[in-house]
């Protein structure tokens, strides 16, 4: 079983490009995540979706925005890049809603802005 | 504010020595407790829960957490780590009501020869 992927593993980008970074899920999970990673912060979450349709800011949304056209994908655009988003990205997924279902994570996308 | 704090940023340990990672926490509800591993470029992966009952919890790769509400503590625990456990563990908070987990700032494990 894939559980999730994302796409692509790493990439460099300059600075006020765009940029999608890919998240596909096989498990038929309700809800979908994005976390950031960054050095002593540990997990930051910048956006949700609680099912196919509807999306919710977390705690470090700006510069972010995401879709949710369907259960399996959920992909996570930089309309316009900064360096303060290098970082790494991982998607996650949870079968139900609440904080307290375990959480299933991709690989991670690791971003870097120049 | 519900907050997770993890005090030790780095902790060094000798492979068969035992482990114990700290994890305190601020939560105004139920907690619910998780402990999650991330080894070196690797996503994140459960090692435990715990939602309720008995306070010591048992999970993956031989690893145990005790919930003690007294200290809103939720430390992880090995009795003999192996080279392969160096990693960095992430204690998080969440509850029946809410959607986001709150996470702490990770521990990495270093494993000594």
């Amino acid at each position: 079983t894939a559980g999730i992927t994302q796409a692509p593993t790493s990439q460099i980008l300059a600075a006020g490009r765009s940029m999608t970074l890919r998240c596909t899920q096989d498990m038929r999970h309700n809800a979908m995540y994005w976390y950031r990673q960054d050095l002593g912060l540990g997990l930051r979450l910048i956006h949700y979706s609680n099912t196919a349709g509807t999306t919710g800011k977390g705690e470090v949304p700006d510069g972010y925005s995401v879709s949710r056209a369907n259960t399996d994908d959920f992909p996570l655009t930089l309309a316009s890049a900064v360096p303060s988003q290098t970082s790494v990205y991982f998607c996650a997924s949870s079968a139900g809603v609440f904080s307290y279902n375990e959480q299933f994570f991709g690989p991670g996308t690791r971003l870097t802005v120049l | 504010a519900q907050s997770v704090t993890q005090p030790d940023i780095h902790i060094t340990v000798s492979e068969g020595a035992s482990l114990e990672l700290r994890c305190n926490y601020s939560y105004g509800a139920t907690p619910y407790l998780f402990w999650y591993v991330q080894s070196p470029g690797q996503g994140l992966q459960l090692l435990l829960k715990y939602f309720s009952g008995d306070t010591l919890v048992q999970g993956i790769k031989g690893f145990e957490a005790e919930f003690k509400r007294s200290q809103s503590s939720f430390n992880l625990r090995k009795p003999s780590v192996h080279w392969s456990d160096a990693a960095e563990y992430f204690c998080a908070v969440g509850a029946r009501s809410n959607y986001q987990l709150i996470w702490g700032a990770g521990t990495k494990l270093i494993i000594k020869p």
